[in-house]
């Protein structure tokens, strides 16, 4: 069963405007943890923002913050005033508890964000 | 930190030959993973170790993949009798994961070794 889904596979957003990325999960277990990865066009996963199952406050990193609502099981990445270097796939990722002994991570398919100048 | 290294960045096989990648983690991080992501895909998880031990090894590790970390340093991916279907991108990761950092502690990703059968 997927676990991590990410119904936009583009997106498209004025420079300097905000977006926000959707990312909904699934998971019976109580504790886990929900990660934002960047990947631009050379490939490398960049680490972006990380939110808790536990945490109460959504969590920010300068221009991401993440929009965590525990009921409806979303994680929508936000990123404000978007520059042309934002341009790249985004992928959400989860940690369950049940692999906290490996710390994988599952990743959903991703959604391309392209921005225009 | 000079961030996890891959090599080679690009490879292309014929179909039939068999391919070794490596990846340099982060020097002090303990855990060690494969990934394979291909085009328009998120990243499938693949195998695991912990220092030089294989904890996890995915569904999707058919028996012509194999991986090794000895020494608990650098790990490498073999795929012996390639096909097609292995076309894809191959990207390792580490962290550094101990009780207290089980849940926050992220991946650091390499650029990936990009991998085509011809």
């Amino acid at each position: 069963a997927q676990k991590i889904t990410q119904t936009q596979p583009g997106m498209f957003v004025q420079e300097k405007e905000a977006v926000t990325l959707d990312c909904t999960y699934d998971t019976s277990d109580q504790s886990y943890g929900l990660f934002w990865y960047k990947q631009p066009s050379s490939g490398e996963m960049i680490f972006l923002i990380y939110q808790g199952s536990y945490d109460e406050q959504n969590a920010t990193e300068g221009r991401y913050s993440l929009n965590f609502q525990k009921a409806r099981k979303s994680a929508n990445l936000v990123i404000s005033a978007s520059q042309l270097g934002d341009s790249a796939m985004y992928f959400c990722a989860m940690r369950e508890a049940l692999s906290s002994n490996t710390g994988k991570l599952i990743f959903g398919q991703g959604t391309t964000l392209q921005v225009k100048p | 930190d000079t961030g996890v290294s891959q090599d080679p960045r690009h490879k292309i096989t014929k179909r039939g030959q068999n391919v070794t990648f490596r990846c340099d983690p982060i020097s002090e991080h303990n855990r060690l993973y494969w990934y394979r992501q291909t085009l328009g895909q998120g990243p499938e998880f693949l195998t695991y170790f912990q220092n030089e031990a294989q904890l996890e090894k995915s569904r999707l590790l058919s028996d012509r993949f194999s991986a090794e970390r000895p020494k608990g340093s650098f790990s490498t991916l073999e795929i012996q009798r390639t096909e097609q279907g292995d076309s894809a991108m191959y990207l390792c990761a580490s962290s550094l994961t101990d009780r207290g950092s089980a849940w926050n502690s992220p991946l650091h990703f390499g650029n990936g070794t990009r991998l085509t059968v011809t």
